[in-house]
């Protein structure tokens, strides 16, 4: 069982629509979790963080957490067609020596006009 | 404030040939340093991570090793490159703490 999967897509979605990306970790003792976007070619860069359960809510963009089920989620409301990217999770373990950095395999979102 | 500097953005190299790929971070001490290697269209691979001078985990074994020489630079590095060797490579860190990680802008290697 992968560490952090994400659902695999890719995941296709008109433009206004609400874009839903998924996704499960396994370690339960997981303690911040990070969704980021990358544009083909391009790095990494945050869209949101989200530490606790519920709903985390900045501009467009939805973050959900819930520990009990081991899932996080971004929502993605009114998507642009500059929404489109690779979106990928990443599951973190607290503490001061852990270094290990663990991120799903990535979904890859197309919003068309 | 804090920044990333990795180079070079694009390289290509012949088949058996050395590689080093150098990263840098400025504005932060005792960061956590880490590689990661993306094929086209797929997630990050974990290369190697630091958390400290001198202290590397190595994720995958292969032909591509890792140094840590000062605080705040990490090395990248292979006596003879594969031609499976090829791909995005990006070097990142972050905090001990709950902030993001931050990535350099990543090195496009082609091996020919």
């Amino acid at each position: 069982q992968k560490e952090v999967e994400q659902n695999s897509g890719p995941l296709s979605v008109p433009e206004g629509a609400i874009a839903s990306l998924n996704c499960t970790y396994s370690d339960r003792v997981s303690q911040s979790f990070f969704w980021y976007r990358q544009y083909s070619g391009k790095s990494p860069e945050l869209i949101m963080s989200i530490y606790s359960n519920g709903d985390k809510e900045d501009g467009r963009f939805t973050a959900q957490l819930n520990k009990a089920s081991q899932y996080v989620s971004l929502l993605i409301r009114d998507s642009q067609p500059s929404d489109s990217a690779t979106y990928l999770c990443e599951a973190r373990v607290g503490g001061t020596s852990y270094g290990k950095l663990t991120f799903g395999q990535g979904t890859i979102l197309t919003v068309h006009p | 404030s804090q920044t990333i500097h990795q180079w070079p953005a694009t390289l290509v190299q012949p088949v058996g040939s050395p590689l080093s790929l150098e990263c840098t971070v400025e504005g932060t001490s005792n960061p956590n340093l880490y590689w990661y290697r993306q094929a086209a269209g797929r997630g990050l691979q974990l290369l190697f991570y630091s958390v400290g001078i001198g202290q590397i985990s190595s994720e995958v074994p292969q032909n591509l090793s890792a140094s840590r020489p000062q605080d705040r630079q990490f090395i990248l590095s292979s006596k003879k490159l594969l031609l499976s060797d090829s791909g995005f490579y990006l070097c990142a860190w972050s905090d001990r703490g709950r902030t993001e990680a931050f990535f350099g802008q990543g090195t496009r290697l082609t091996v020919v």
